[in-house]
């Protein structure tokens, strides 16, 4: 079981960035999938999630109307699309699977990908 | 919004002895709780889930206890590899919360 974070960099305040996640080693499309971000030296933030079949997703208040979270069940990929990044969302991100279609804890994670928002 | 207080910021222990990490849910989340460890540049690992079951290859000397708004993260016997940061986080509302983290640092 792996999942592998992509699409990190540096990017200005106000650009965008689509963050990718490639998952191997189990049924992607029975488990709902989270992204999970950390600031430099800060705390653990859950940022979004979104169901198994895609149907459902959720956001954090800080990044709901900037942020899209999708997955392609075909390609065994989750997306995180973000847009008007803004100096906050500096971070790691990591993606992580839930423990079943709808929620469960996160039971498996990427090592991440790192997001600067720097002018 | 749940807010989730962990309790200490920080504790020092000593290899070897018991170390007990607290947890406090601002309104009960039942036994949707878990909890996870994080090493240096590493990213988390779910230790605990459900309050109380252990993650599978976790060892023996992590265990959890409590539901509604009162958690306990107990490591019976401190191991070098221990020595980490551990987020408590409920899985029973939306948003999902993580707590602020408490340190366990080598006495």
């Amino acid at each position: 079981v792996q999942l592998l974070e992509s699409g990190g960099g540096l990017v200005q305040p106000g650009g965008s960035l689509r963050l990718t996640c490639a998952a191997s080693g189990f049924t992607f499309s029975t488990y709902a999938m989270n992204w999970v971000r950390q600031a430099p030296g800060k705390g653990l933030e859950w940022v979004s999630d979104i169901s198994g079949s895609g149907h459902s997703t959720f956001y954090a208040d800080s990044v709901k109307g900037r942020f899209t979270i999708s997955r392609d069940n075909s390609k065994n990929t989750l997306y995180l699309q973000m847009h008007s990044l803004r100096a906050e969302d500096t971070a790691v991100y990591y993606c992580a699977k839930r423990s079943s279609f709808v929620s469960g804890p996160m039971d498996v994670w990427g090592q991440g990908t790192t997001v600067t928002v720097s002018s | 919004e749940i807010v989730m207080t962990q309790s200490p910021a920080t504790l020092s222990v000593s290899p070897g002895e018991r170390a007990t990490l607290s947890c406090r849910a601002s309104q009960s989340v039942s036994n949707y709780l878990a909890w996870y460890q994080q090493k240096p540049g590493q990213a988390p690992r779910l230790l605990i889930s459900g309050a109380s079951t252990r993650a599978t290859g976790i060892a023996a000397r992590f265990s959890g206890s409590g539901s509604g708004t009162e958690f306990t993260l107990t490591i019976s016997s401190l191991q070098s590899e221990d020595f980490a940061v551990y987020y408590c986080q409920q899985y029973n509302n939306w948003p999902l919360i993580f707590g602020g983290g408490t340190t366990v640092e080598i006495k």
